[in-house]
């Protein structure tokens, strides 16, 4: 089945402990994002990756790391979580990210975090 | 940059009322626009796209046409049902650049339908 594929789904952690959301998909696609959801604030992206090896900042980048070594997984990371970080967290991917995308993003569930 | 601007939720109808969610965008050049829509406790999922001016997207009964005169792709829906109820949200690709490609999404707009 194809999917998106977030973990933890639900996480509650203490300010400064490290640490990493992994997102894994099946589909061989080249572009995946990380997206963070709060009230009346809607989706905005935190970083995106072209391919492989090749990621960039999105709106809302500061106090996350991403990587991109394999064509499967980006996993974000909170080196120093803070409660601002609070947070529904999503992943997605899509199979090309040229300029006439299809669009047709694949979200994973979500990953709702929160550090106390 | 580019940008995407919704009208501010919630809304709020009877099943069988008409359903307008209104949908304005800023971009270099000419983007691809889509629709998703978020059920509760879901992920997001695409629900139609346009890729060029004039065309029209739909899917389960909503239709939205892609105007670049006024830079709109207005979300519509005749007749809505209580399993309508979600969130919906504007996305737009960006054309130019080195993020071309990327998607831009607006705030998203809740809608509740009632009995």
């Amino acid at each position: 089945e194809a999917q998106v594929t977030q973990n933890p789904r639900y996480l509650i952690t203490v300010t400064g402990k490290k640490l990493t959301v992994t997102c894994s998909q099946n589909m061989n696609h080249e572009y995946m994002s990380w997206y963070r959801q709060d009230p009346g604030l809607g989706l905005r992206q935190i970083y995106y990756s072209m391919n492989v090896e090749v990621t960039d900042k999105g709106d809302v980048p500061e106090g996350y790391k991403v990587s991109r070594k394999e064509k499967r997984n980006f996993p974000l990371i909170l080196e120093s979580p803070s409660p601002n970080q609070t947070s529904l967290y999503f992943c997605a991917s899509s199979l090309y990210p040229g300029p006439r995308n299809t669009g047709e993003l694949f979200f994973g569930e979500g990953s709702r975090l929160t550090v106390l | 940059g580019d940008s995407v601007t919704q009208m501010e939720g919630p809304v709020t109808l009877s099943e069988e009322a008409f359903l307008t969610i209104n949908c304005t965008y800023t971009a270099t050049g000419y983007p691809s626009l889509f629709w998703y829509v978020q059920y509760p406790g879901e992920g997001l999922q695409l629900l139609l796209k346009a890729t060029k001016a004039d065309d029209k997207g739909s899917n389960k009964g909503f239709e939205a046409t892609y105007r670049k005169e006024t830079t709109s792709f207005h979300l519509e829906k005749g007749s809505v049902q209580v399993s309508d109820s979600a969130v919906y949200f504007c996305a737009l690709s960006e054309v130019y650049g080195g993020s071309q490609g990327n998607l831009i999404f607006g705030k998203g707009t809740k809608l509740s339908v009632k009995p």
